[in-house]
């Protein structure tokens, strides 16, 4: 069966630090990778996607950037971040190319920025 | 650009009653899919049941059921015989599908469950 980690679980961070959150999916081959961000109170944002790897999907402009080294690799990065970056940060996955759209989430990073 | 709106911020109901979560979306596509996701405390997203907007049979899973009404860009969820662990953010979610495009998530949610 497949399964989707993520690390770390929480984060603090100053403003201005660097931001490296990682997202790993085993039991599966070529998948779509997605990060969200969901804010207090809200919904998800879709922030990137990647198809394969080196591919990757910007839905929103901000100073996060996301990267795949790997086919089962999705990084989520930032150089410097800012206090509106705080939030919880969920990656999912899909079956490329699967009949039923459906994205199965991991258990997510909390992060502040402080 | 597809949006999709919950209008209940939050909804109450006892323990082994039903209760009925609203969720209604916007988009100009013919073929796409719905979600209904679960989020507990510990704030990962579960998935609870899935439309496709194709099939006419609304979708069941044990408990939980959908009414989707496609002409009205309706998809409400039914839970049946609440428990407290249905306590949780319910989150309404649409899929274009046919490519790689995220989910668009409504705003949730909060189901409260009264012993």
């Amino acid at each position: 069966s497949q399964t989707i980690h993520q690390w770390p679980a929480t984060l603090v961070q100053p403003v201005g630090s660097p931001l490296s959150l990682e997202c790993t999916v085993e039991g599966t081959s070529n998948p779509n990778l997605y990060w969200y961000r969901q804010a207090a109170g809200r919904g998800l944002q879709l922030l990137f996607y990647s198809v394969g790897i080196g591919q990757i999907s910007s839905e929103v402009p901000q100073n996060l950037s996301a990267s795949r080294p790997q086919d089962r690799q999705f990084i989520l990065s930032s150089k410097k971040l800012l206090l509106s970056d705080s939030g919880f940060y969920l990656c999912a996955w899909q079956l490329a190319g699967g009949p039923q759209e459906t994205q199965y989430f991991g258990p997510g990073t909390r992060l502040l920025v402080l | 650009a597809q949006t999709v709106t919950q209008s209940q911020p939050e909804m109450s109901v006892q323990e082994a009653e039903t209760v009925t979560l609203s969720c209604t979306y916007d988009t100009s596509e013919s073929d796409y899919y719905l979600f209904w996701y679960k989020q507990p405390p510990s704030r990962q997203m579960i998935l609870v049941i899935r439309q496709e907007a194709y099939k006419q049979q609304n979708a069941t899973e044990n408990r939980f059921s959908v009414n989707f009404q496609k002409a009205a860009k309706s998809f409400s969820l039914k839970i049946s015989d609440s428990q407290l662990g249905d306590a949780a953010m319910y989150f309404c979610a649409y899929s274009s599908g046919g490519g790689a495009d995220g989910l668009t998530f409504g705003k949730g949610t909060h189901l409260i469950i009264q012993p």
